[in-house]
């Protein structure tokens, strides 16, 4: 079955630097989550999209930015990049929208960033 | 206060043995989402079990079971059979009512390594 993908794998930038990371939903989804995840931690939600259009924000930085396209994929635009936003950048989709309480996420492998 | 708590941060088993994750969450919604993610050292996250605060059964996935107990607010993942490959991170997450916009709420995690 096909699972989320995400693009790319690993991104090392420099300090100040811009970095796009991109998310392909699982077919049929329609809702698009962003997390950050640093070295043992917990995910932090970022951004979710449904139907192209945000649908909530979490402790995104006013630097980053995100949106979701007509077929679905997502992209976070992160700016001005800086060494504490070296993580592991997921995606996350599900369908439905904010179908409820029951709608899986399934996540992508991650993005890991480093900024060096 | 925490909403979900992991009590063990790492545990130890021996191959082959059945190993309990604890899990438990507070919520004042009558309908919420239990799920289970596991991230091994490769960093995806993968989704494992999914239990419904309406569901009067413990959900099951192949070695997987969730020991639901609503009245205790528990909800512990048991692994039967523990192999090398279940050696990983595991998150307990929760999704609540409408309020809360349906986000992920992520436990903390519990780090499992299986011993040969």
């Amino acid at each position: 079955a096909a699972g989320v993908i995400q693009s790319p794998r690993h991104l090392i930038k420099e300090k100040r630097e811009t970095a796009t990371l991109k998310c392909y939903p699982i077919p049929r989804h329609d809702t698009v989550y962003w997390y950050q995840q640093g070295p043992g931690q917990d995910p932090q939600f970022l951004i979710s999209f449904y139907e192209k259009m945000q649908s909530d924000k979490g402790s995104i930085p006013d630097r980053f930015s995100a949106q979701q396209f007509s077929d679905y994929h997502s992209e976070l635009n992160m700016s001005s990049l800086e060494l504490g936003d070296s993580a592991l950048y997921f995606c996350a989709s599900s369908r439905g929208g904010l179908g409820g309480f029951a709608e899986k996420l399934f996540f992508g492998s991650g993005t890991q960033l480093s900024v060096l | 206060a925490q909403k979900i708590t992991q009590t063990q941060p790492g545990m130890f088993v021996q191959e082959k043995e059945a190993v309990t994750l604890d899990c438990t969450y507070d919520t004042s919604d009558q309908s919420y989402g239990l799920f289970w993610y596991k991230q091994p050292s490769s960093g995806e996250m993968i989704f494992l079990i999914y239990q419904g605060s309406y569901d009067e059964q413990n959900a099951t996935e192949g070695r997987y079971s969730l020991n639901f107990q609503k009245a205790r607010k528990s909800a512990n993942l048991v692994i039967s059979a523990s192999q090398l490959g279940d050696s990983a991170m595991y998150f307990c997450a929760m999704r609540e009512g409408r309020d809360s916009n349906y986000q992920l709420i992520w436990g903390a995690g519990t780090k499992l390594i299986i011993k040969p």
